[in-house]
């Protein structure tokens, strides 16, 4: 069981605007602002998307945004586009003594 | 640029021990701005965070990992390491070394994100 919990799997048509979820505690996601956002295309390494809850690294698309509302963080993706379907996984600091953890995973399908 | 990359035997037996290197070129393994960790994942599974390592050696493992986990640094080498013992086929998995970055807040260190990642390395858990 994972310690961050997301749908699994979320499905929108091209141009269509989609929300993934990830809801924690508040030892982590309610706690802090380090909830980050990995997209994952199958036999590739995960890559950052967001990282302190909605800010996007260099290069990545501001059709993602993210956002965080009390124990709950969200990955919004906009304007949907085919090479957008992929694993997402959240992703925040824990004050527990693991420093890490992860959310189980969201399988986004364009349809 | 940063580059990790993970290097280690594909094949472990089981009941013996996991020992996988990432080398860390492009940066020093010894900034005071990261820390350095283990990821895997369990074919068609998600993610599941290992463990981390400062360079000065202090660690964080996972709960459920601690008692068969050990990783360490070599800062000589730009490299550090993860030992899992008594592997079981439940191990099985690709292995991603990472580098978090580090902060400071409310009176102790934290972190932001993983940032880079290796490319990742199969290791297979079969007699």
């Amino acid at each position: 069981q994972s310690a961050l919990t997301q749908p699994a799997s979320v499905s929108g048509s091209p141009g269509q605007s989609i929300t993934i979820s990830c809801t924690g505690t508040s030892s982590d996601v309610g706690g802090y602002n380090y909830v980050s956002w990995y997209q994952q295309h199958p036999g590739k390494a995960p890559k950052l998307m967001i990282y302190e809850v909605s800010n996007r690294p260099s290069g990545v698309s501001n059709r993602f945004s993210g956002s965080k509302s009390g124990n709950t963080a969200s990955l919004t993706i906009s304007g949907l586009q085919a090479e957008d379907e992929a694993d997402y996984y959240c992703s925040s600091y824990t004050s527990s003594s693991t420093l890490w953890v992860f959310g189980g995973g969201t399988k986004l399908t364009v349809l | 640029q940063l580059q990790l990359q993970e290097s280690g035997p594909g094949l472990v037996k089981p009941s013996e021990t996991l020992s996988l290197t990432c080398t860390v070129s492009g940066g020093s393994i010894s900034s005071s701005s990261y820390y350095w960790g283990w990821i895997r994942q369990p074919p068609g599974k998600g993610l599941e965070w290992i463990g981390s390592i400062y360079y000065s050696g202090s660690t964080y493992y996972n709960p459920s990992l601690k008692s068969r986990v050990t990783i360490s640094v070599d800062t000589s080498k730009n490299q550090f390491s993860l030992k899992l013992s008594s592997v079981t086929a439940a191990d099985t998995a690709v292995y991603y070394c990472a580098r978090v970055p580090r902060c400071y807040v409310w009176g102790s260190y934290c972190a932001i994100s993983v940032d880079y990642w290796g490319q990742g390395t199969l290791v297979t858990v079969s007699s």
